[in-house]
């Protein structure tokens, strides 16, 4: 089966520095999402991107945060600036966009900030 | 805002037993319901999808929509020590999924 693939598995960083999460997902996927989910918490939407831009996004993302696809394959979320509240699993993650087809998950980037 | 909410459990069964794992959501826009089981370290995968309420049945998973009562059922019947993971239920009227916490279930040989 086709997979969503995220670099790295494991990203530590300092608090204010930038990170740049990346992703490939399903060649002939439409829609492309980030999630995050912190220790102990909910999977949390952050953002939906179609077409280039933004479809729909949560209050999580704010300014700090920006996506990109930036060729034909690959798909990033960049925090701008991280905080100590962002350490959490980052998930990308694909599909067709047809209203509740199935959503691949890639296996996350987990971000430490310290 | 607490659209999807879950038990997180941890849930212990023995091998062999009916596991019962449920939601309640709040959003009555929402029409299709999803259970992703999540194992350490990786991302949900979708177990069952279904649109708007009644069952689907896969193999040994039965996936239950109750709109009237905004509650959202998965069993597992025969339930493995391999189904040991955490089961998270999902809903979205768009595209966006909203998640409940996840049931951490463990199945002891």
């Amino acid at each position: 089966e086709p997979e969503v693939t995220q670099t790295p598995s494991h990203q530590v960083t300092q608090m204010g520095q930038e990170v740049i999460l990346r992703c490939v997902p399903i060649s002939n996927h439409l829609y492309f999402y980030w999630y995050r989910q912190i220790l102990g918490q909910k999977v949390e939407f952050l953002v939906s991107f179609y077409n280039n831009e933004i479809s729909e996004k949560s209050e999580i993302f704010d300014d700090q945060f920006s996506v990109e696809r930036p060729d034909g394959s690959n798909f990033t979320l960049k925090i701008r600036s991280t905080k100590l509240e962002d350490s959490a699993m980052y998930f990308c993650a694909s599909n067709g966009g047809q209203p509740g087809e199935k959503l691949f998950f890639g296996s996350g980037t987990q971000l430490s900030v310290l | 805002q607490k659209e999807v909410e879950q038990d997180p459990g941890p849930l212990s069964v023995p091998e062999g037993a009916i596991v019962s794992l449920n939601c309640t959501y709040s959003n009555s826009a929402f029409q299709y319901f999803m259970w992703y089981r999540q194992y350490s370290r990786k991302g949900p995968e979708l177990l069952m999808y279904t649109y708007s309420s009644g069952n689907k049945e896969d193999g040994r998973f039965t996936a239950q929509v109750d709109k009237s009562s905004k509650y959202i059922s998965l069993f597992i019947r025969d339930s493995q020590p391999s189904d040991s993971a955490t089961y998270l239920c999902a809903s979205h009227s768009g595209y966006a999924l909203n998640f409940g916490k996840g049931t951490s279930l463990l199945v002891t040989p």
